[in-house]
């Protein structure tokens, strides 16, 4: 299996522009996660999906934050307008349900996009 | 709320044994993840606990008081390559990261 694939590895833009970053899960994963890795803050969980449907986004920084999941096999975060304080590595993950059903077996993460917004 | 505390660094010599602890305050608590992240590389999944008590994997053990919302990492046997930052996760209402323990691992 390739594992978890994300697109673009690096990305660097201007303040206001659009970023889209995009996720592809290991296949038959059923749970997503986007979580976003600076010096200051640590890794921060923004959102999960499980079976496409988001799940817990309490994590999503403000409105210009938004993630989705049109299928299982690809999900994006977008941030629009993007802000210098947006800069970080941003991490997908995928995992498959536990026996109890909840997202609580190994999380596979994937190389993760490193943002700079100038 | 959700608070979890480790330690920011740890050095240790190739051969010996480290315990990385961690302490948590978790509403709905359901159990506490354990992630190995080498510098510049996305973090991989090392332990999780639900139930009290010690878990092993080879050279590394987890550890869980679900009373005392604690856990630790016990690495045995360490080696060079065990160099990397530990962070442990506590999985609630939602998921919390710790900060991160960076351990240095001396010849």
């Amino acid at each position: 299996d390739a594992g978890v694939i994300q697109s673009p590895r690096h990305e660097v833009t201007e303040m206001g522009q659009e970023v889209t970053l995009r996720c592809k899960p290991i296949s038959g994963h059923d749970y997503l996660f986007w979580y976003r890795q600076t010096m200051m803050r640590g890794l921060e969980l923004l959102i999960y999906f499980n079976n496409n449907v988001p799940i817990d986004d309490s994590g999503m920084p403000e409105d210009r934050f938004s993630a989705k999941m049109p299928n299982a096999s690809f999900s994006t975060l977008k941030i629009q307008p993007s802000e210098p304080r947006d800069s970080a590595v941003y991490f997908c993950a995928s995992s498959l349900s536990s026996g109890t059903g909840g997202p609580t077996d190994t999380q596979y993460f994937g190389p993760g996009t490193r943002l700079t917004v100038l | 709320g959700q608070n979890i505390d480790q330690p920011t660094e740890m050095t240790a010599t190739e051969g010996a044994i480290v315990q990385i602890n961690c302490t948590y305050q978790t509403s709905g608590f359901n159990g506490l993840f354990w992630y190995q992240q080498h510098a510049g590389e996305a973090p991989t999944f090392l332990s999780y606990n639900v139930l009290d008590g010690l878990e092993e994997k080879g050279r590394f053990s987890s550890f869980l008081s679900r009373s005392k919302g604690y856990s630790y990492l016990l690495l045995k046997e360490l080696q060079m390559k065990d160099s990397a930052s530990y962070l442990c996760a506590s999985y609630g209402q939602n998921f919390v990261f710790g900060p991160g323990t960076r351990l240095s691992v001396l010849p």
